[in-house]
């Protein structure tokens, strides 16, 4: 089973627009990454937040994470057309040799 | 400084045959892992190769097996082809301590 699932499992917005996408997980956890990927190609890692963290910035990315929610939420502020991809949760496992579990993803689109 | 390779890009095979894909790890990296990315959904672990043994594995059938040569590229074999062996499958490379994960572009499986 998935350790993340991403809401919502798609979104459209205009170009300019904010895009928030959320990922709830079932374990504890030391980290949580969030991955892009563009047309079914490799993944693009993002961002990392550990535990003890509660909110990252990169960029135009903002991420924020609960661990008493057991969930994360992913801010793209003055989105672009580029942006438009499949964004993923993932979550290391460090018993099993940091071995990702993701979720199932969330398409945006971002409309010019 | 070359991220991770991934050969070939596309393959078709006939159902019962045999694949071998390739993986080359991110310079200084040592541990390699796949996973499969079924259309529309996240991907999942099938294993994970450090030192040149198999140290974690996914839910996934004997008929996936890997190997990890010295100079720590990889490959993927996958023994008698299903349909549902159709996928788009992804190496990823890091430090064996490290969280982050580095992804190569994927090689799409079509089994036909």
């Amino acid at each position: 089973s998935q350790q993340g699932e991403e809401d919502p499992q798609a979104l459209s917005i205009q170009e300019g627009e904010n895009a928030t996408m959320n990922c709830s997980y079932k374990t504890s956890i030391n980290n949580l990454q969030w991955y892009r990927q563009n047309s079914g190609r490799g993944l693009v890692h993002l961002i990392l937040i550990r535990s003890n963290e509660r909110e990252k910035h990169s960029g135009r990315l903002r991420v924020t994470l609960d661990t008493s929610k057991k969930s994360s939420s992913l801010l793209i502020t003055a989105s672009r057309a580029a942006d438009t991809a499949s964004y993923f949760c993932a979550t290391p496992i460090k018993a099993a040799g940091n071995k990702l579990t993701f979720g199932g993803g969330t398409r945006v689109l971002v409309k010019p | 400084d070359a991220g991770v390779t991934q050969s070939p890009t596309h393959l078709i095979k006939t159902r019962g045959q045999q694949v071998t894909l390739r993986c080359s790890p991110k310079s200084g990296h040592d541990t390699v892992s796949w996973y499969q990315q079924a259309l529309g959904q996240g991907p999942q672990f099938i294993f994970q190769y450090y030192e040149e043994e198999e140290r974690q594995r996914g839910n996934f059938p004997d008929r996936f097996s890997g190997h990890q040569f010295p100079n720590y590229s990889s490959e993927l074999n996958v023994n008698a082809l299903l349909l549902g062996d159709s996928a788009l499958y992804l190496c990823a490379s890091s430090l064996v301590a490290d969280y982050e994960q580095y992804f190569g572009p994927g090689t799409r499986l079509t089994v036909t």
